[in-house]
């Protein structure tokens, strides 16, 4: 099974503070993509990618920035935490073409983060 | 118009009940299409693909209707482990907020 690994499951911090969101996955997927899901809200894209070195802005990027050095990893970065990015942040990743399976987001299992 | 659109309910259900909830969206040039569950305090994890002709798994049929611009999902004799959120997606990676359905007993 893939599995997509997120770093921390909680985390708190203060507004101001530079806040690294690592996700992981094993299956060799092409994309990777970060989430944020609030009340109301569901989930909105913030940042994808499709290759190694590649990023796109998704729906919602701004106060975040993403960082892809090897092909299993996607970080979220926020350079300066403020209270509204408080959120569940879910990283996901897929496979491309035309295989079954392909295009399926595979989530992790979520990173709330707490500004104070 | 937002991208895509689902009435967030909740849908409040008898056990064994049949159910069935749509998920409109905008653009008309949208390709690929799913439906994801989403339990309490769980990530998202795929339900099933829609196709054009519908499909079935099971208790389970999704159907796609490209002139109205929507998708459906119907459950039929339903549990109360189908409790959850059921989020639409349209062109692979563009979420729906998603509609709440509760099972009763």
């Amino acid at each position: 099974d893939v599995k997509v690994t997120q770093s921390s499951r909680y985390l708190v911090k203060r507004t101001g503070e530079k806040v690294f969101l690592e996700c992981v996955q094993d299956m060799d997927h092409e994309n990777m993509f970060w989430y944020r899901q609030d009340p109301g809200l569901g989930l909105r894209l913030i940042y994808f990618s499709y290759d190694v070195k590649m990023k796109e802005k998704g729906d919602i990027p701004e106060g975040y920035s993403v960082s892809r050095e090897k092909k299993e990893r996607f970080s979220l970065i926020l350079e300066s935490a403020s209270t509204n990015q408080t959120s569940m942040y879910l990283c996901a990743s897929s496979t491309s073409g035309r295989l079954s399976g392909a295009n399926v987001l595979t989530f992790g299992a979520g990173s709330r983060l707490t500004v104070l | 118009r937002k991208e895509v659109e689902q009435d967030p309910g909740p849908f409040n259900v008898p056990e064994g009940a049949t159910v069935a909830f749509n998920c409109t969206y905008s653009n008309s040039a949208s390709q690929s299409f799913f439906w994801y569950r989403q339990d309490c305090r769980k990530e998202p994890k795929l339900l099933m693909s829609v196709y054009s002709s519908g499909n079935e798994d099971g208790r389970f049929t999704a159907q796609l209707n490209r002139a109205s611009q929507y998708i459906s999902l119907l459950i039929r004799d339903s549990k109360l482990s189908d409790s959850a959120t059921y989020l639409c997606v349209v062109n692979r990676v563009i979420f729906g907020k998603g509609t709440r359905l509760h099972i009763l007993p």
